[in-house]
């Protein structure tokens, strides 16, 4: 279908792993965005993966992409209660035969961090 | 560092008001995009812009139009307010090239209430 879509809850406990799971539906696009909100605050962009990429590291984040099943995933090592947020994947998709684009989101995913 | 200022943090409206939400980036950036953000649905676009006085429909435009008069002023107009536009705003924008890694900068969004 035309939707981006993800789980809308993930409860893990602090210390542990988190993985959150996003499948997107354009195979063109050509970078791939998680976003993380922050109560009462806007989306701040949190890492992004290029489409030529397989996984791409940042420090307790590792950001896995599957081309094949337009399958995007976030995991967070050593969860922390400060990572408690809303985590939003998004795709990037073109017009026809020109680079003005746009983003299209998931539903976003409600990751809650028990101490 | 961009900066996406939106006026208000939080905005009450009476049924069949004309309400503005302005929004304004300092990175001149060409693309500016204003969204609506309600549980469980995610983000949905509403407008959005390419350039100084155009303007393009996003998913949801019914009840809203736009304003962009200025490159770094995108404006967000409900006609006669309706409880159902009661919800989170929030304002984005972004660099012309889109294929570029370049995101999408949130402002802190404005929580609006019809009454």
């Amino acid at each position: 279908g035309e939707d981006v879509e993800q789980s809308l809850f993930l409860s893990v406990r602090e210390g542990d792993s988190s993985v959150i799971n996003c499948t997107y539906t354009d195979s063109s696009s050509t970078y791939l965005y998680w976003y993380k909100q922050e109560p009462g605050a806007g989306l701040q962009l949190l890492t992004y993966i290029f489409s030529n990429m397989d996984m791409k590291q940042d420090q307790r984040l590792t950001v896995l992409l599957n081309k094949k099943d337009k399958h995007l995933s976030l995991r967070i090592a050593d969860t922390q209660t400060g990572d408690s947020a809303i985590y939003f994947c998004a795709e990037t998709r073109y017009r026809r035969g020109s680079t003005l684009g746009r983003l299209y989101f998931g539903r976003g995913t409600q990751l809650t961090v028990w101490p | 560092d961009v900066k996406v200022t939106q006026s208000s943090r939080y905005l009450v409206k009476r049924t069949g008001e004309k309400v503005f939400l302005e929004c304004v980036q300092d990175m001149d950036h060409e693309n500016m995009f204003w969204y609506r953000q309600d549980p469980g649905l995610g983000l949905r676009l509403i407008y959005f812009s390419y350039d100084v006085k155009m303007k393009e429909k996003g998913d949801i435009p019914e009840g809203y139009s736009v304003s962009r008069e200025k490159k770094e002023r995108f404006s967000l107009i409900l006609e006669s307010a309706s409880t159902n536009q009661t919800s989170m705003y929030l304002c984005a924008s972004t660099l012309k090239e889109f294929y570029s890694n370049q995101p999408q900068h949130f402002g802190d969004g404005t929580r609006l209430s019809i009454l």
